[in-house]
């Protein structure tokens, strides 16, 4: 079974704070994505890379970096924390046809 | 880019059959998902259209026209689990073939 799994359940961080959501893959897949899901707003894409090293931006980059300095592990990070951020966070891996997602970290941030 | 457009929210009871609509404006398409995502949890994968007709697995369907940029999920004898959303997802037709995701419909089965 393809597993992917996300550092954090819960996380509650404050204003300001440096955020860092780590997401791991057990099968080898080089297409790693980053989303953020709202009410009413459905799954947004933060960042995704294609290979180690390598990062495009999404559709709502800004506030976000990330990295993948090795192939099953993609970091997102939030740089200065705020309270708009506050979200679902799902990560995902994908091959051929299909995405497989990571449980999601849901953010608070005060 | 592309637009998806799903119905919010639908009702059913349980036993019964239900189809979920979605539409799709895509600028370059090269297929469509249908995802089921229970409350507090990751989506799920449930099927993958890229030609036109009906894909059959189990109790649950997925049917695509490309000419309409319509596509719809079918769910058979429905159980009180199948309460969930069901995202609707295209994928471009650009180099990475990102996926556009639709903001989903609520399912609720009752008894």
């Amino acid at each position: 079974d393809v597993k992917v799994t996300q550092s954090s359940r819960y996380l509650v961080k404050r204003t300001g704070e440096k955020v860092f959501l780590e997401c791991v893959q057990d099968m080898d897949h080089e297409n790693m994505f980053w989303y953020r899901q709202d009410p009413g707003l459905g799954l947004r894409l933060i960042y995704f890379s294609y290979d180690v090293k390598m990062k495009e931006k999404g559709d709502i980059p800004e506030g976000y970096s990330v990295s993948r300095e090795k192939k099953e592990r993609f970091s997102l990070i939030l740089e200065s924390a705020s309270t708009n951020q506050t979200s679902m966070y799902l990560c995902a891996s994908t091959a051929n046809n299909e995405q497989f997602f990571g449980p999601g970290t849901r953010l608070t941030v005060l | 880019g592309q637009n998806i457009d799903q119905p919010t929210e639908m009702t059913a009871t349980e036993g019964a059959i239900v189809q979920i609509n979605c539409t799709y404006q895509t600028s370059g398409f090269n297929g469509l998902f249908w995802y089921q995502q229970h409350a507090g949890e990751a989506p799920t994968f449930l099927s993958y259209n890229v030609l036109d007709g009906l894909e059959e697995k189990g109790r649950f369907s997925s049917f695509l026209s490309r000419s309409k940029g319509y596509s719809y999920l079918l769910l058979k004898e429905l159980q009180m689990k199948d309460s969930a959303s069901y995202l609707c997802v295209g994928r471009e037709n650009t180099g990475f073939q990102k996926l556009v995701f639709g903001t989903g419909t609520r399912l609720l089965v009752s008894p």
